[in-house]
């Protein structure tokens, strides 16, 4: 987990509600990504970003939304459009994007909806 | 498609003696493999990696992995398991494609029992 912290670690939302979750890194990394954790799934790619300023889509990205502009913080949005938050997400970063890269997680933030 | 297959849910061994996890994968062209492990609540931890080279790759705490590109499997061992080595363990491989995203099996649950 070192080098990478999330904010908070737990996350409480109300039907509705727009939250943010906190990501920074002091790796002096330049691509960062967001995963969702559910029981017995493994982890599925929300959004990615390999530079500042430029992000991407992964393959659950629907009610989510992402910036980046600074090169150690990538917040992730979850917006009233997403319909099954309540998830553990988890932010990575690595050197770069390269295929050889070791992507390094953070600790996670547990959201859940009230 | 690619993709990373553990076959075992749960698996179940006693303290001092040798423990496999299992991994296939389906990808194209080189995999580039990866073994993390999760803690209860906590983020992913990167224990090794193959990218090319000695089929057999060492990594952090003891554990090492044996690559198989004929049997396209890249299965995780220990030559003696502690108590403190239950966890859930992740195998994932890299995407062919520029997105940089792993992807992850759907875990494997380590019980070392005393």
């Amino acid at each position: 987990d070192g080098g990478i912290t999330q904010s908070p670690k737990y996350l409480f939302r109300k039907e509705g509600q727009n939250v943010t979750l906190s990501c920074e890194q002091n790796l002096n990394h330049d691509a960062m990504y967001w995963y969702r954790q559910d029981p017995g799934q493994g982890l599925r790619l929300i959004y990615y970003s390999q530079i500042v300023n430029d992000f991407q889509k992964g393959d659950i990205a629907e009610g989510y939304s992402v910036s980046r502009e600074k090169k150690e913080s990538f917040p992730l949005t979850v917006t009233s459009a997403q319909k099954n938050p309540t998830a553990f997400y988890l932010c990575a970063s690595s050197s770069g994007g390269a295929r050889t890269d070791t992507q390094y997680f953070g600790p996670g933030t547990r959201l859940t909806v009230l | 498609a690619q993709s990373v297959a553990q076959p075992e849910d749960q698996v179940n061994v006693a303290e001092g003696n040798p423990l496999t996890v299992k991994c296939t994968y389906s990808v194209s062209g080189n995999p580039y493999l990866f073994w993390y492990v999760q803690y209860p609540n906590r983020g992913l931890q990167f224990l090794l990696k193959y990218i090319t080279g000695d089929n057999l790759v060492k990594g952090s705490y003891g554990f090492e992995a044996e690559f198989n590109k004929s049997q396209t499997s890249f299965h995780l061992k220990k030559p003696s398991a502690l108590v403190s080595d239950s966890a859930l363990y992740f195998c994932a491989v890299r995407d062919a494609s520029n997105t940089g995203k792993l992807i992850f099996g759907q875990g494997t649950t380590l019980q070392v029992k005393p």
